[in-house]
């Protein structure tokens, strides 16, 4: 089974860009979670998606959003880009009858100058 | 308020000899315990997990003990060997209403010598 991918693998953008990170599940999986992981603060949790349907969100700005679509795919946008959103960027997908093991994609690294 | 917690930020092991992860967490509400490894610019990787109904959980040369009286938790790689060098993240599901997001410790990072 493959594993939980993630594109772009790496990003630069510049202060006041969006942009938009695009994960796919393992097959299957229909929860799907995202992760912010910088140095200072750690991995931190930003929300988790299931059945397109926006369960929570962690404690960061409207600026961050996401969405996931019928096939279970999720993406998630950053408008108007700060310097501090410089960060690795996980998603994590996980099954309905286990949902708390959650198996990660390698992230994509945005670097915002 | 960091729920789950890794005091050591890092650990040095010669190879061959025992690695002794710790964590320590507040939330007597948390009843699964999960332990991932992570490679720089990778995602991280589950290695092995533990139930509150148990105290002890083992998987090759990974096992997890569990102090549910201490709320402190272990993981001991034996034997530790060069490519086990990575950070380890401690984590624990919180479940809020319908949510489930995991809560990580900040990681140690190992580095077994060879």
């Amino acid at each position: 089974k493959a594993g939980v991918t993630q594109t772009p693998r790496y990003l630069i953008k510049t202060r006041g860009q969006q942009v938009t990170l695009s994960c796919s599940p393992i097959s299957g999986h229909r929860s799907v979670s995202w992760y912010q992981q910088t140095p200072g603060q750690g991995l931190q949790f930003l929300f988790e998606y299931f059945s397109e349907t926006q369960r929570n969100k962690g404690n960061f700005p409207g600026r961050f959003s996401g969405r996931q679509f019928s096939n279970s795919r999720s993406e998630m946008n950053v408008s108007t880009l700060e310097l501090g959103d410089s960060a690795l960027y996980l998603c994590a997908s996980s099954a309905l009858n286990n949902r708390e093991l959650q198996f990660f994609g390698p992230g994509t690294r945005l670097t915002v100058l | 308020d960091q729920q789950v917690k890794q005091n050591s930020p890092s650990l040095s092991v010669q190879e061959g000899r025992i690695s002794i992860l710790n964590c320590d967490y507040t939330n007597s509400m948390f009843d699964y315990f999960l332990w991932y490894k992570k490679y720089p610019a990778e995602g991280p990787t589950f290695l092995i997990s533990i139930s509150s109904i148990k105290d002890k959980n083992e998987d090759g040369r990974f096992t997890v003990f569990l102090n549910k009286s201490a709320k402190h938790l272990s993981l001991h790689i034996v034997p530790s060997q060069p490519g086990d060098s990575a950070v380890y993240f401690c984590a624990a599901p919180f479940y809020g209403g319908a949510t489930n997001k995991l809560i990580f410790g900040t990681g140690t990072l190992l580095a077994v010598q060879p």
